[in-house]
């Protein structure tokens, strides 16, 4: 089955900064890939996702990039804000077929 | 905005008793998802169905747990015996073929 591994595990950034986060990916039949954020005592929610025939996209202040050779993919967040603290989590998934395959998330704290 | 509804929010059980989660996906979605969330780690997939089948129970634990969407709309997790190592937030997610999922706000699961 698919395996996604995720790093860091904790981020820490001054406000203003940015923030990288990647996951690779073991099985080359996944072809979609989002990314959610979940806030504490909250349920993830979809910030991005990407599919496996473009190489990135952007909304506003975050992007996410994927190298399919490479079997990696990372989320970038511009400008970071306090509201960007949470813990951030990649997944991978074949559409159609099976469920998302998550990452162990990456706690982001953005400091003031 | 249609909601993945679920229900309790909060569950409190003594080991060896039994206990039991529902939820309602977003109507027309098809495929169904039960996630387990340890705190600290990403969610973990239990059960997957498409309409009333199921698609992926792999990791299930199946001499304590089930699951059931009898009419392939609102579907029923239940745990019996409860371990204390079931204490987690228990999340379920709908989606149409192929597209992004969505989430509830979970259960979170005591046992004591």
């Amino acid at each position: 089955g698919e395996n996604v591994e995720q790093h860091p595990s904790t981020l820490s950034v001054q406000e203003g900064d940015s923030a990288v986060i990647k996951c690779t990916y073991s099985d080359s039949a996944s072809n979609y890939f989002p990314w959610y954020k979940q806030e504490l005592g909250k349920r993830p929610q979809l910030i991005i996702d990407i599919r496996s025939n473009v190489g990135e996209k952007k909304d506003q202040r975050i992007a996410v990039t994927l190298n399919k050779t490479a079997k990696h993919f990372s989320l970038h967040i511009t400008e970071t804000q306090p509201e960007d603290s949470a813990v951030y989590f990649c997944a991978a998934t074949d559409t159609g077929r099976r469920a998302l395959t998550f990452g162990s998330g990456t706690r982001l704290q953005v400091q003031p | 905005e249609a909601e993945v509804a679920q229900s309790p929010r909060y569950k409190i059980t003594e080991k060896s008793q039994a206990v039991a989660f529902w939820c309602d996906p977003i109507s027309g979605h098809a495929t169904l998802y039960w996630y387990r969330q340890i705190l600290g780690q990403g969610p973990e997939l239990l059960v997957q169905f498409q309409d009333e089948s199921v698609v992926d129970d792999s990791q299930l634990p199946k001499d304590r747990f089930s699951a059931e969407r009898l009419k392939g709309v609102d579907s029923t997790l239940k745990i019996q015996p409860a371990e204390l190592g079931d204490s987690a937030m228990y999340l379920c997610a709908s989606s149409r073929l192929g597209a992004e999922a969505f989430f509830g706000q979970g259960t979170r699961l005591t046992v004591v």
